[in-house]
């Protein structure tokens, strides 16, 4: 099945003590794209990935990391969390940035005391 | 600054009437918009793209128009039905050509 995957779904953790959330998708896409969705802010994209070593800063990039070192795998890393990292994070892939359908992960629920 | 707009306030509806949702932007030039619906608590789910040089699109009971001039774009869905109470969003194809930009989405509700 073509799917786009998240790990974990849910993560409660504590300021400054990093952590990963893992992204893979299994449809060859060279698009892989991150975002975060908060009430009334909506769906913001933190980083985004044209194909394997390339990346790119979205809109709200301050305190993550990314790195497209294989096609189907695309990490997010908080090097060190805060709690205005708490938010529902979504990852999303299509075959280009141009086509027609993101496909989204599951999402992950992030809450950082 | 760059805007993208959708009514925050719920739409509510009865069972068969005709939905229309409204996406409108300011200091873009997007090369296509998408819709895509939402369900609490889960990922977008894309529904229907346009492009800059399309005034219309259909999928089945949905209907997306794009002014350009306006900056507008509607969205419509015919014989609607409680299933499809949820959260739509727009996105504009943005950043040179590399970047989704979404809007805040606009709730849903169909009523029997």
């Amino acid at each position: 099945e073509a799917q786009v995957t998240q790990n974990p779904r849910y993560l409660i953790t504590v300021t400054g003590k990093k952590l990963t959330v893992t992204c893979s998708q299994n449809m060859n896409h060279e698009y892989m794209s991150w975002y975060r969705q908060d009430p009334g802010l909506g769906l913001r994209q933190i980083y985004y990935s044209m194909n394997v070593e390339v990346t790119d800063k979205g809109d709200v990039p301050e305190g993550y990391k990314v790195s497209r070192k294989e096609k189907r795998n695309f990490p997010l890393i908080l090097e060190s969390p805060s709690p205005n990292q708490t938010s529902l994070y979504f990852c999303a892939s299509s075959p280009t940035a141009r086509t027609d359908t993101q496909y989204f992960g599951p999402g992950t629920r992030l809450t950082v005391l | 600054s760059q805007k993208i707009e959708q009514n925050s306030e719920a739409l509510n509806i009865q069972e068969g009437k005709t939905a229309t949702l409204t996406c409108n932007y300011t200091n873009y030039s997007p090369a296509y918009l998408q819709w895509y619906r939402q369900d609490p608590g889960r990922g977008p789910v894309f529904l229907l793209l346009i492009r800059e040089n399309e005034k219309e699109k259909r999928k089945e009971r949905l209907k997306v128009t794009f002014d350009t001039t306006l900056k507008q774009s509607l969205f419509h869905i015919t014989a609607s039905q409680p299933a499809d109470s949820a959260t739509y969003l727009c996105a504009l194809l943005t950043g040179g050509g590399n970047k989704l930009t979404f809007g805040t989405g606009t709730q849903l509700k169909v009523e029997l």
